[in-house]
């Protein structure tokens, strides 16, 4: 069964510091990878998307993706206590239209 | 504005009184799904459609039916209601069945079952 790892957290940083997010797969098919941010009450919103090794920055925002060890990451510079929300990953496999989500991260920015 | 709308947004019912929750979706997308949110287990995959009259199982679909009959709208129904289906339901979108990992969600559906 493909499953996708995050740590529920809460992970409490300081306003304008750097918040790392981190998720696994066992899944060494996945092929696509993105990062949602969900409020409290609300729906999941995309923030970002990678498919391949490497950084990609949109913003105050990097997803870092390292396939061989599995693992992909989010980064979020200058944090703003708006940042405050649960962070949930999602991977998709080669030839799969499901795509499998973690239970998310909870980040607390406090000022 | 590009939407997923759903409704009813809050719905309390009672165990076996058959209920249909509707989707619909403005951006001509051809994939959408039907997800259920529990605290602890994340977003599980009930069903989803690759388009028209194209619908498949995901990983929790035992209790729901779905139907496709237009591009747009994407209704879930649950048949005979459980107490073990009082979920947040989320429909979503995207806008390519080959990256159905971008997707749009609508604003959820939150359903009792008594």
């Amino acid at each position: 069964q493909k499953e996708v790892e995050q740590n529920s957290g809460p992970l409490s940083v300081p306003e304008g510091a750097i918040a790392s997010l981190n998720c696994t797969y066992s899944d060494r098919g996945s092929q696509s990878f993105f990062w949602y941010r969900q409020y409290s009450g609300k729906s999941p919103e995309l923030i970002m998307s990678i498919y391949s090794n490497g950084d990609k920055e949109d913003g105050r925002f990097t997803a870092q993706l390292n396939k061989a060890s599995q693992y992909v990451s989010l980064l979020i510079r200058d944090s703003q206590p708006s940042d405050s929300a649960t962070y949930l990953c999602a991977v998709n496999s080669g030839g799969s239209y499901i795509p499998t989500f973690g239970r998310g991260t909870s980040l607390i920015v406090h000022p | 504005e590009a939407q997923v709308t759903q409704n009813p947004r809050y719905l309390i019912t009672v165990t076996g009184k058959k209920l249909t929750v509707t989707c619909s979706q403005n951006m001509n997308h051809e994939y959408m799904s039907w997800y259920r949110q529990d605290p602890g287990l994340g977003l599980r995959q009930i069903y989803y459609s690759m388009n028209v009259e194209v619908t498949d199982k995901g990983d929790v679909p035992e209790g729901y039916k779905v139907s496709r009959k237009e591009k747009r709208n994407f209704p879930l129904i649950l048949e005979s209601p459980s107490p073990n289906q009082t979920s947040l339901y989320f429909c979503a979108s995207s806008h390519s069945n080959y990256n159905t990992g971008e997707l749009f969600f609508g604003e959820g559906s939150r359903l009792t079952v008594l």
